[in-house]
């Protein structure tokens, strides 16, 4: 199985502020790199596939990067809303893993 | 819009078997194009994806559950179902279902969710 690992576990950030996250992939997914956010109590959302493409109707302050093993995720502006948990998740070879998440908080 | 509802027992003897449906509605749950999933998170953990059934490509599980997995189809309910047999303490997790999708037939998403169910495992 291809291993996911995140970082950080979680970070504190102010509203208005950038926040990265990084996922890692234990070997070569090319861009097979998919990013949900996750709020308290709810399902996680869709918000960007193939590493870098922006779901429908997410906001543009979403952005991802990178290709390979190394993949980024940044959030331009940090809004009270977007105070929640991200993980990344491969898409490449099954079994289709998950990273442990991140916890974006105030 | 497919919108996506977990149903069945929040709690679970170990030994016994989970049994979890899930009902589709706003989209064919007879569409090849979707991958219909069961994802589940254990207590303040990641998600593990447990496994797809698909009208056209059948059905495959995680190696790490398949021994203990079945899932299947019931077109005439558009509805989806779960079963986990010989459940431990180790089960108890929030279980989604999911809608997956092959963006431009190459980017494998899940798209749609269920608001998820938890199942405890407990005598």
């Amino acid at each position: 199985d291809i291993q996911m690992t995140q970082s950080p576990s979680s970070l504190s950030a102010s509203v208005g502020g950038r926040v990265t996250i990084t996922c890692r992939a234990s070997q070569n997914i090319i861009k097979y790199l998919n990013w949900y956010q996750q709020k308290p109590g709810e399902a996680p959302k869709l918000l960007i596939y193939a590493a870098s493409s922006l779901q429908s109707g997410v906001p543009s302050r979403f952005s991802g990067s990178g290709s390979g093993t190394d993949f980024t995720l940044t959030i331009s502006s940090l809004q009270p809303e977007d105070f929640a948990s991200y993980h990344c998740q491969q898409s490449y070879s099954t079994p289709w893993t998950f990273g442990q998440g991140t916890k974006v908080e105030i | 819009q497919v919108q996506l509802h977990e149903s069945g027992p929040g709690l679970v003897k170990p030994s016994q078997t989970l049994s979890l449906t899930c009902t589709v509605s706003g989209g064919s749950i007879s569409s090849g194009d979707y991958f219909w999933s069961w994802i589940r998170q254990h207590p303040g953990k990641g998600l593990e994806w447990i496994g797809y059934i698909s009208y056209t490509e059948g059905t495959y599980y995680n190696p790490s559950l398949k021994s203990r997995v079945t899932m299947s189809l019931d077109t005439s309910k558009s509805q989806f179902s779960l079963r986990l047999s010989s459940v431990t303490v180790a089960d108890t997790a929030v279980y989604y279902c999911a809608k997956g999708e092959a963006f431009a037939s190459s980017w494998y998403v899940f798209d749609s969710w269920g608001q998820g169910t938890l199942v405890t495992v407990s005598s």
